[in-house]
């Protein structure tokens, strides 16, 4: 079973500031999500990521699949940031076998004007 | 638009009554799953499917079924609802997931 470790997990940080949200997994996986669920409930994947790294905007997501480490990065964080980021690894044996997300608990954020 | 529809959103019933929540997916994908989730637990995988009458369990299955007639539906079954499944449910499809709004389930 793949044990998903994230930190911190509560954030509270003043506009502008520079987040990091730290995650760590324990076996070997096939792709990452990062996710963000609102206060009302949905969830929107915000990045889905296998090596290297990847940026969306003020949002940046890097893995390193030797370290089993991801993070995600906020740049310039703004109110709007604020909500639940969760880290998701996805195992996929190949040749058949389990295949789905299992998530960290969350990282729950909360950006100050 | 593309998107991952459930239904309902919300529902409370009672112990025991027969209950189907709806999943559809309009983007082709071939692999869709169903997550809870639960205070203080997280997202937890139910079941998935790789495609059309390929189904699997995922971590927490028990207490429900699924089944996989068609590429776009996946529907969610709990024939004998309990308190213990009162819960948020998603459904997502294809990869990265798409997930749909939710399905809040309250069973009394």
């Amino acid at each position: 079973k793949n044990e998903v470790e994230q930190s911190p997990q509560n954030l509270t940080a003043q506009e502008g500031e520079f987040i990091t949200i730290n995650c760590s997994y324990s076996v070997g996986i096939s792709a990452l999500h990062w996710l963000q669920q609102h206060p009302g409930g949905g969830i929107v994947s915000l990045f889905m990521l296998s090596s290297g790294k990847k940026k969306h905007g003020r949002l940046i997501a890097t893995i390193n699949i030797q370290e089993k480490h991801s993070s995600l990065h906020i740049t310039a964080s703004h109110p709007r940031d604020s909500a639940v980021y969760i880290c998701a690894p996805r195992m996929h044996l190949a040749g058949g076998g389990a295949d789905g997300l299992t998530f960290g608990k969350g990282t729950h954020l909360i950006i100050q004007p | 638009e593309a998107q991952v529809t459930q239904n309902p959103r919300y529902l409370i019933t009672v112990t025991g009554k027969k209950l189907t929540v709806t999943c559809s997916q309009n983007m082709n994908h071939e692999y869709m799953s169903w997550y809870r989730q639960d205070p203080g637990l997280g997202l937890r995988q139910i079941y998935y499917s790789m495609n059309v009458e390929v189904t699997d369990k995922g971590d927490v299955p028990e207490g429900y079924k699924v089944s996989r007639k068609e590429k776009r539906n996946f529907p969610l079954i709990l024939e004998s609802p309990s308190p213990n499944q009162t819960s948020l449910y998603f459904c997502a499809s294809g990869w990265p997931q798409h997930f749909g709004d939710g399905t809040r389930l309250s069973i009394l």
